[in-house]
């Protein structure tokens, strides 16, 4: 089964500034199938990123995804305060899903 | 719209059996499975298992397996999640989320529509 390690666990960023997701992987993702999910408070999560670098209908330019193997990176540029959320790293295989832990994102 | 709607909050004591439910519209109900997720408090998303709508083939987490049972009903496009005694520890807000395999031509395998969460408290 296929661990997924997300960091760091909370990121404090300012308005306009570039904040960098890291999910690492314990196994090699052979098919890049790793998506991102953001969760702001009290709602539901919804997809971010998808095939690890595309982005979903809807989601703004100022997310991209990348990476391959066992590391990936979410990273969001210009952020704003509608940002502040919680983002979630996910693979399936082997009929398994998996999520990180998340990363917490804070706008100062 | 393609839409997921959930049942509503529930409080429960410890012991309570319980069902939750997830409708789907604007699509193809059985074309995509159905996954159901927890997420407790102060905690991060976890899968529980997922379920397929045309045969109500379901595959679960092993952390999940016994615990709870995952079934669907085509006749209304309706998924379920159901407890047969809970615990305190059962307390979460679960959500039900649509599995993807092919999003604008692109092989994926993602979780692209969400219900919008039921809140299960578990209490005595």
């Amino acid at each position: 089964e296929v661990v997924l390690t997300q960091s760091p666990g909370t990121l404090s960023v300012s308005p306009g500034e570039r904040a960098t997701l890291s999910c690492r992987a314990s196994q090699r993702i052979s098919n890049n199938y790793l998506a991102w999910y953001q969760q702001r408070p009290g709602q539901a999560p919804g997809l971010l990123i998808y095939a690890a670098s595309s982005r979903a209908t809807g989601v703004p330019d100022r997310f991209s995804g990348s990476g391959s193997g066992t590391d990936f990176t979410l990273t969001i540029t210009r952020l704003e305060t509608e940002d502040s959320a919680v983002y979630y790293c996910q693979h399936s295989g082997a009929s398994r899903w998996t999520f990180g832990q998340g990363t917490k994102v804070e706008i100062k | 719209e393609v839409q997921l709607v959930q049942s509503g909050a529930e409080v429960k004591k410890p012991g309570d059996s319980l069902k939750i439910s997830c409708q789907g519209s604007g699509y193809s109900f059985s074309d995509f499975w159905i996954a159901w997720v927890r997420l407790m408090p102060g905690k991060g998303l976890e899968w529980m298992g997922i379920i397929y709508p045309p045969d109500s083939y379901a595959r679960y987490s092993p952390s999940f397996q016994g615990q709870v049972t995952i079934s669907v009903d085509k006749s209304t496009n309706t998924a379920y999640l159901q407890w047969s005694s809970l615990e305190a520890s059962d307390t979460a807000i679960y959500y039900c989320a649509r599995r993807t395999t092919l999003l604008r031509g692109i092989g994926c395998d993602a979780f692209d529509v969400w219900g919008q969460g039921t809140v299960v408290t578990v209490s005595s």
